[in-house]
């Protein structure tokens, strides 16, 4: 089974702090995806990354940055962090293609204080 | 632009008893449908999809989806649901080019007392 990996669960920041999320696929997927999920509002696309070194904006892209040195690898930034970024933050892997299934990592729980 | 509308943030039920989620779409061009599940302390994982062909789809698990392009909707359904079911459920859409992209409605929570 695709395994995708979030580098922790629960993270706690303070304002102005500079954020990493870390996310990894073990499946070799040229796809991958940062969503931010909140009550009532769902899943909202952040950036999404089709290859090495390739990204493309979402919805909501502002206020975060989006790093893919390895296929494997796909960090979310916050470059100054703030308290309208406190959320659960997902991030996915699919193959190339249309209409293939996203794998889910378990989320990362970020608080800013 | 595409969306999805997720009609109830939350349907309690009894166990056993049946359920619909309901949602709704809207685009201008032929679209592809998903439904995900998302259990407590858990990641997202694909429950069911309609890309073409029959519009009824069903999952491994008892649930099925009819596309019904007319009333712009694909609600899921389930003739009688377990404690098991007690989830989170997201529609969602994608116009099945470019980089798999999908856009998500709000949620439903699903609560199957006993």
């Amino acid at each position: 089974d695709v395994k995708v990996t979030q580098s922790s669960r629960y993270l706690v920041k303070r304002t102005g702090e500079k954020v990493f999320l870390e996310c990894v696929q073990d499946m070799d997927h040229e796809n991958m995806f940062w969503y931010r999920q909140d009550p009532g509002l769902g899943l909202r696309l952040i950036y999404f990354s089709y290859d090495v070194k390739m990204k493309e904006k979402g919805d909501i892209p502002e206020g975060y940055s989006v790093s893919r040195e390895k296929k494997e690898r796909f960090s979310l930034i916050l470059e100054s962090a703030s308290t309208n970024q406190t959320s659960m933050y997902l991030c996915a892997s699919s193959r190339s293609g249309p209409n293939e299934k996203l794998f889910f990592g378990s989320g990362t729980q970020l608080s800013v204080l | 632009a595409q969306s999805v509308t997720q009609l109830d943030s939350q349907v309690p039920v009894f166990e056993e008893a049946p359920v619909e989620l309901r949602c709704n779409y809207s685009s201008s061009v032929s679209v592809y449908l998903f439904w995900y599940v998302q259990y407590p302390n858990q990641g997202l994982q694909l429950l069911l999809k309609y890309l073409s062909g029959s519009t009824l789809v069903e999952s491994i698990n008892g649930f099925e989806a009819e596309f019904n392009k007319s009333q712009t909707s694909f609600h899921l359904r389930k003739p009688s649901v377990h404690i098991s079911d007690t989830a989170e459920y997201f529609c969602a859409v994608s116009e099945g080019k470019g980089y798999n992209k999908l856009i998500f409605g709000a949620g439903t929570r699903l609560a199957v007392h006993p």
